[in-house]
């Protein structure tokens, strides 16, 4: 069974980078697949981050381009989330979810961990 | 790119039938089948429901299911149940590796 647990702080300041790390079991990253940032505001929908693959190649969201950058660690089967320069409204629930490369949908997900932005 | 438009709610009565919309352009929704749908109940992840238009993941009830015309898809849940009253989300790739998810519809059973 495919498994993806997030990690990382809670809280960042504002204008400090916000950094997640997703950790997957049930499956090796090596082995394919796509893996994919998602969030959601409180009480908002859901907007794509970004995405890696095992290989290290990225694709990022246009609005959020400037300020993300994700990288994967095949060793510990882990992929991870930089994003810079944050404020009040990257306060958000993030997700990690697996992406499959030939329909881009999300079978599977973590569960999601909140990080709010303040000083 | 801009989000999909989605009805934010719609509601049916228990055994009836609703159909909730998701409407892009002819860059995402009407230029590739690759729209999915998610379930989303408060304080969970959000679940696959449909991918590719029309297809339903193993497990997924029957009740549920996909179309696109143009550059509009639906999710129509037939047979409404409690347990469906949830938030529900489309997503369709956007070319360029982009991928946009829709606004949210809250699905109420009456």
């Amino acid at each position: 069974q495919v498994q993806l647990q997030e990690s990382g702080p809670g809280l960042v300041k504002p204008s400090e980078t916000l950094s997640l790390t997703c950790t997957v079991s049930g499956y090796s990253i090596s082995s394919g697949y796509y893996w994919d940032w998602i969030r959601q505001p409180p009480g908002r929908g859901l907007e794509w981050i970004g995405t890696i693959y095992h290989t290290g190649s990225t694709y990022y969201n246009p609005s959020l381009k400037s300020r993300v950058t994700m990288s994967v660690d095949t060793s510990k089967n882990q992929y991870s989330l930089n994003l810079r320069f944050v404020t009040a409204t990257d306060t958000a629930v993030y997700y990690c979810a697996r992406d499959y490369p030939g329909g881009r949908h999300h079978e599977y997900w973590g569960q999601g961990t909140l990080v709010t932005v303040s000083p | 790119q801009s989000a999909l438009t989605q009805p934010p709610s719609a509601s049916g009565s228990p055994g009836q039938s609703v159909t909730i919309s998701c409407t892009g352009t002819s860059r995402d929704v009407g230029g590739y089948d690759y729209v999915s749908w998610y379930q989303q109940h408060p304080g969970k992840a959000p679940k696959l429901l449909i991918f590719e238009v029309t297809k339903r993941p193993s497990g997924v009830p029957d009740r549920f299911s996909g179309s696109k015309s143009g550059n509009t898809a639906s999710l129509t849940v037939s047979g409404l149940q409690a347990e469906d009253e949830a938030d529900y989300y489309c997503s369709s790739y956007a070319g360029f590796n982009n991928l946009l998810f829709g606004g949210g519809t809250k699905l109420a059973v009456l």
